[in-house]
């Protein structure tokens, strides 16, 4: 089946750095790629939609100049957090389908624990 | 407005007795509904789809459109079905998922 990695699974950094999480398909080529946010005991919350060489489409309310989106190839995106502050702690997943798995609903990563001090 | 209400937090049943996730939700077309399943330190899952109308795991969901509901069912629930349980609606076919808050199904021994 399909198989969507995420790196780095958790990252601890300081207040003011930038993070950047890695988004993969392994096995597929991912036309479009989703990024989800999801706070404590709630519920996933889209942040963005990524289609492969062109600009991310972002949900109404999540600031696209905070979270920028690449999705330079049909195998990777990625999701940086600029100047990264306590309030963006969070657990970010990654989803992706497209390639042979077009016809299925998204695959999900791991997800990337954020931990901002 | 597009969303999906799953109201229950938490499930709590004994091994062997039915199982009933409830799932309704607001949307204005013709729905594309899922559920997801996340076990203990694992990712979250496709469990199935209302199109494939098939049981996975011994688990079903009919999509009743009359009461905007996906409840998912089991007649028999199992100790490693306790898991966290997402209802997901995909608006306007455009891949994007609405998901509600999620079930935490915990099957006691």
């Amino acid at each position: 089946g399909a198989v969507v990695s995420q790196h780095p699974s958790r990252v601890i950094c300081k207040s003011g750095t930038s993070v950047k999480i890695e988004c993969r398909s392994l096995d597929f080529q991912a036309t479009t790629m989703f990024w989800y946010r999801q706070f404590p005991k709630q519920s996933l919350m889209l942040m963005a939609t990524s289609n492969e060489g062109s600009k991310a489409t972002y949900e109404q309310g999540v600031e696209k100049d905070k979270f920028l989106i690449n999705h330079a190839s049909l195998t990777l995106s990625t999701l940086t957090v600029t100047s990264a502050h306590p309030e963006d702690s969070s657990f970010y997943i990654c989803s992706a389908s497209g390639g042979q798995y077009s016809n299925q609903p998204q695959h999900f990563g791991d997800g990337t624990r954020l931990s901002i001090l | 407005a597009q969303r999906v209400t799953q109201p229950e937090k938490l499930l709590s049943v004994f091994k062997g007795a039915p199982v009933e996730l409830k799932c309704n939700y607001s949307y204005s077309g013709s729905p594309e509904l899922f559920w997801y399943v996340q076990y203990s330190r694992q990712r979250l899952q496709l469990l199935l789809r209302h199109i494939s109308r098939e049981s996975i795991k011994g688990f079903t969901a009919d999509l009743n459109k009359g009461e905007t509901s996906f409840h998912l069912k089991k007649p028999f629930a199992q100790e490693e079905d306790s898991a966290m349980y997402y209802c997901a609606l995909d608006s306007g076919n455009t891949g994007k998922l609405i998901f509600g808050q999620g079930t935490t199904l915990q099957v006691k021994p």
